[in-house]
C-alpha cells in the first residue's frame, strides 16, 4: 500500500535561506510523486511532479525536488526563500488504476513560515 | 478556462443538520474526485466519479455521506445528519478522461470549509 510521510509539520526559515521540506514515501510499484502548495484562502496548486524520466524535477516559483528511489524520498527544495513562499505544502503519491484514473495519497502537510 | 469551483466556501452548521456541498469540475473533465482534510491531518480520498458513475467510494466514512453527479457534470456531497467529526475542508478535483499515458493530472478547487458545532 502507498503512504507518504512528511517530516516536520512546521518549518521556519529566514528570507533568503534554503528551503528544505522532507517527504518519504512507501510504494509497492514505481510511484508518481507530487508536491502541492496551498496558499492562505486558496485551493491546492500543483508545484511539481515526478512521473518518469529525469529524477530532478523543476516546478513553479523556483522549487525543485529530487526523486531518490534508494532513499524512497522526494524532498522539496528552494535555494532562497521569499516571503511569498509562506504556505502549506503537501507531498503526495498516486495510485494508478487501469482505465486512466488515479487516487492521490497525501502526507499530513508542512506549514512553511518565512520571516524577515 | 474556468477552474474547478466549489460552493459554499464556508459552512457552519449545528450537529444533526444537513449540509450539501457542490463542486463544478473543469468543463469536459470526466473524472471528479472528492477529498477531505480533517483539522491537522492528511488530505484523504473520499470517492471518485467517472462521468455520472461512482468508480470508487472506498474512502467514504459512513452512510451519512451521499455523493451524486447527475448528468456527469457537477457533483454534490451531502452530509446528513452532520456530526462534530465531519468538520474539515472538503476538496473537489477533476481530471480529463481516459488517456493512453494512464496519468491524468488532477486540478483542485479551493475547498469548502465545514464547521459542525
Amino acid at each position: 500500500a502507498q503512504s507518504v510521510t512528511q517530516l516536520g509539520s512546521h518549518v521556519s526559515v529566514s528570507e533568503g535561506a534554503l528551503v528544505l521540506l522532507r517527504c518519504n514515501y512507501s510504494s509497492s510499484v514505481p510511484p508518481y510523486l507530487f508536491w502541492y502548495v496551498q496558499y492562505p484562502n486558496q485551493g491546492l496548486q500543483l508545484l511539481l511532479k515526478y512521473t518518469t524520466g529525469a529524477t530532478l524535477v523543476k516546478g513553479i516559483n523556483g522549487f525543485e525536488a529530487e526523486f531518490k528511489k534508494s532513499e524512497t524520498s522526494f524532498h522539496l527544495t528552494k535555494p532562497s526563500a521569499h516571503m511569498s513562499d509562506a504556505a502549506e505544502y503537501f507531498c503526495a503519491v498516486t495510485i494508478l488504476f487501469s482505465g486512466g484514473y488515479n487516487k492521490l495519497i497525501f502526507g499530513a502537510g508542512t506549514r512553511l513560515a518565512v520571516h524577515p | 478556462e474556468a477552474g474547478v469551483t466549489q460552493f459554499p466556501s464556508h459552512s457552519v452548521i449545528e450537529k444533526g443538520q444537513t449540509v450539501t456541498l457542490r463542486c463544478d469540475p473543469i468543463s469536459g473533465h470526466d473524472n471528479l474526485y472528492w477529498y477531505r482534510r480533517v483539522m491537522g491531518k492528511e488530505i484523504k480520498f473520499l470517492l471518485h466519479f467517472v462521468k455520472e458513475s461512482k468508480q470508487d467510494e472506498s474512502g467514504m466514512p459512513n452512510n451519512r455521506f451521499l455523493a451524486e453527479r447527475t448528468g456527469g457534470t457537477y457533483s454534490t456531497l451531502k452530509v446528513q445528519p452532520a456530526e462534530l467529526e465531519d468538520s474539515g475542508v472538503y476538496f473537489c478535483a477533476s481530471s480529463q478522461g481516459l488517456r493512453l499515458s494512464r496519468y491524468n493530472e488532477q486540478f483542485f478547487g479551493p475547498g469548502t470549509r465545514l464547521t459542525v458545532l
